[in-house]
Formats: structure tokens, C-alpha cells, sequence
């Protein structure tokens, strides 16, 4: 059991790059998430998906798109990267909604990106 | 709209010395509310939560948390740090109309001295 894996663990771009980071998930979980994590700003949310074939946007959606591919499975795509998408991007899962469980989140071990 | 604070940007406190955490708590309704903790270069771990009932929960590595409704506050605590529990805490908040979401605060890093 592997709970929440991610790839790649670090990235470097150049400013108009694009790339995927990867998330899957083995715990049968039903919503999954994607956040960014910079200095002094805590997490934040970017996307969520509650259920395969759903997604919404969060609190920093724009530069970036989502695509949940199974339930497994939720990539985070970066079109043209900026350098202001310089973050360390973590994704988390969690079992299904209506209940206080929903909250405990499990979380990747991060990828570090840098665009330049 | 929902959100926690966090006051202290670091705490320090020494090894074997009780160590308190704060964050306080702006929601509308009742309040789920989440420490989670980060170790260097990993993910963040679920450590305690409080839906209802005892103002005092209890979490995993001998952490606590006191929720105070009328300070609007849910401080962590451990009587007695260890080094090891030197690491990056997050208070958060469930998000807005009772969706799956967490509102996290900006963190607190807990710096324990031998």
C-alpha cells in the first residue's frame, strides 16, 4: 500500500514550458487534490475533484488544468509555465464526502518545481 | 467566509518543556477543525481533529487540542516536547457550505532544543 504517490519529486522549466505532474492513489479514495505551497502562504488550494469524471477549481485555478483520469488517478497540467508557478506541489486524497473522515487528508510527498 | 489564523510564523520551545500552538478560528456554523503536521521534504500527516463533543481531543505522537468556542481558538499542545517533533504545523478549517475542502493557515514551524 503506497497511499498517495507523485511524479516526478523535482522540475525545472523554462518560462513557456509545459509539463504534467502525476498523482495516483491506492486507497480507493473518492476526492482528490492538487495545492501549491509557498513561503509564508501555507497551502493552497488549486483543484479538486470529488469523484472521477469531476473536477473544480480552488483558490489559485488560473495558469494551471486538471484532468481526473480514474479513479486512481489526477494530473495537474501547466500549459506555459510562469515563473510565479515556483512552488512545491503537493496532492492529497481523501475517502468519499458526507462525513467527518472526509477531512482526513493523506498527501503526496511533493514535487518541487522551479521555472526560470 | 472560513478561515484560521495562525499567529506565531515559529516556536521555540525546549525539549521536555510543555509547547503550545495557536490558531484561532473565523467560520460561519459549526466548526470542523485540523491540525496537520509536516516533517522536512514530506507531505502533511493528519494529526487531530475536532467535529463535536470534548473541548479536549487527542491526536497521534501525544499531541492534543483544546477547542474554545468563546475565544474562538484551538491551540495544539504537548506536555512535555521532543526534538523530534520539530517540524511545520497547519491549523485548518473545513471549507465553505460543507464541501470536502480544508482551509489551511499559513503554519507554524515548531523548533524544539535539546
Amino acid at each position: 500500500n503506497a497511499g498517495v504517490t507523485q511524479t516526478p519529486k523535482f522540475q525545472v522549466l523554462k518560462t513557456g514550458q509545459s509539463m504534467t505532474l502525476q498523482c495516483a492513489q491506492d486507497m480507493n479514495h473518492n476526492s482528490m487534490y492538487w495545492y501549491r505551497q509557498d513561503p509564508g502562504m501555507g497551502l493552497r488550494l488549486i483543484y479538486y475533484s470529488a469523484s472521477e469524471g469531476t473536477t473544480d477549481k480552488g483558490e489559485v485555478p488560473n495558469g494551471y488544468n486538471v484532468s481526473r483520469l480514474n479513479k486512481r488517478e489526477f494530473s495537474l497540467r501547466l500549459e506555459s509555465a510562469a515563473p510565479s508557478q515556483t512552488s512545491v506541489y503537493f496532492c492529497a486524497s481523501t475517502v468519499a464526502s458526507g462525513g467527518a473522515a472526509a477531512y482526513e487528508q493523506y498527501f503526496g510527498p511533493g514535487t518541487r518545481l522551479t521555472v526560470t | 467566509a472560513q478561515s484560521v489564523a495562525q499567529p506565531e510564523d515559529q516556536v521555540n520551545v525546549a525539549e521536555g518543556n510543555p509547547l503550545t500552538v495557536k490558531c484561532t478560528y473565523s467560520v460561519s456554523g459549526n466548526p470542523y477543525l485540523f491540525w496537520y503536521v509536516q516533517y522536512p521534504n514530506r507531505g502533511l500527516q493528519f494529526l487531530l481533529k475536532y467535529i463535536t463533543g470534548d473541548n479536549l481531543v487527542k491526536g497521534s505522537y501525544g499531541f492534543e487540542a483544546e477547542f474554545n468556542k468563546s475565544q474562538t481558538s484551538f491551540h495544539l499542545k504537548k506536555p512535555s516536547a521532543l526534538v523530534s517533533d520539530s517540524a511545520l504545523y497547519f491549523c485548518a478549517v473545513r471549507g465553505p457550505y460543507n464541501t470536502d475542502k480544508l482551509i489551511f493557515g499559513t503554519g507554524t514551524r515548531l523548533q524544539v532544543f535539546p
